[in-house]
């Protein structure tokens, strides 16, 4: 199994407050997804790195932001949650990108749960 | 926004038949085209990937790509109830990332 871990796996959290996700990798890869997955809408990317302080927006950004400061780690923020961001969080890495390798490692997933 | 669509399912087939899911897509610039397997409650994993048209196989698999149709299909010969899962299609976008499909559940009964 790619070595992505997820923390954390778990949260309840009220509206308003802000959240922070981690994602952390030992592969040594380049690239660093965060996706979101909702029954109905199926996986939508918010932010990706594609090295070290190099990131992008996705989709879904609106709300979030990440930062990237150490090849190993990626984290997402929700600045002010809100009842909407109830979601799945997933975040994946990638070696060379999504050209001809494509394959996206994916963690276990992170539950939030804003009330 | 680049659209990557899904028959959402369920598709349900008998053990031992042939499942066959689709999915279309509409940048016609992807390049490369994928498909995950999800099961409940856990991460989506890579089974295929296909970059130029026609036929792929890799055991029981075999993913077809149709450039010219923006289509791409996945086909699992001697369906197991241990395939029954959520199967999601994921296509390049212009940037760095996949787009994905919202997936279709398959239902192998035994």
């Amino acid at each position: 199994d790619a070595g992505i871990t997820q923390s954390p796996r778990h949260k309840v959290t009220e509206t308003g407050t802000p959240v922070t996700l981690r994602c952390h990798q030992t592969e040594n890869h380049r690239y660093m997804y965060w996706y979101r997955q909702d029954p109905g809408h199926g996986l939508r990317l918010i932010h990706y790195s594609y090295g070290v302080k190099d990131t992008d927006k996705g989709e879904v950004s609106d709300g979030y932001s990440v930062s990237r400061s150490k090849t190993e780690d990626f984290l997402l923020t929700l600045e002010s949650a809100t009842s909407s961001q109830t979601s799945v969080y997933f975040c994946a890495i990638s070696e060379g990108g999504t050209g001809n390798s494509g394959e996206l490692f994916f963690g276990e997933g992170s539950r939030l749960t804003v009330l | 926004q680049k659209e990557v669509e899904q028959n959402s399912g369920p598709l349900s087939v008998p053990e031992g038949a042939i499942a066959s899911l689709n999915c279309t897509y509409s940048d016609r610039g992807s390049q490369s085209f994928f498909w995950y397997r999800q099961y409940s409650g856990k991460s989506p994993e890579l089974i295929m990937s296909i970059y130029s048209n026609g036929d792929k196989e890799d055991g029981r698999f075999t993913a077809q790509l149709n450039k010219a149709s923006q289509y791409v299909s996945l086909l699992i010969r001697d369906s197991q109830p241990s395939d029954s899962a959520t199967y999601l299609c994921a296509v390049t976008n212009s940037g760095y990332a996949l787009n994905f499909g919202k997936g279709t559940s398959l239902l192998v009964t035994p």
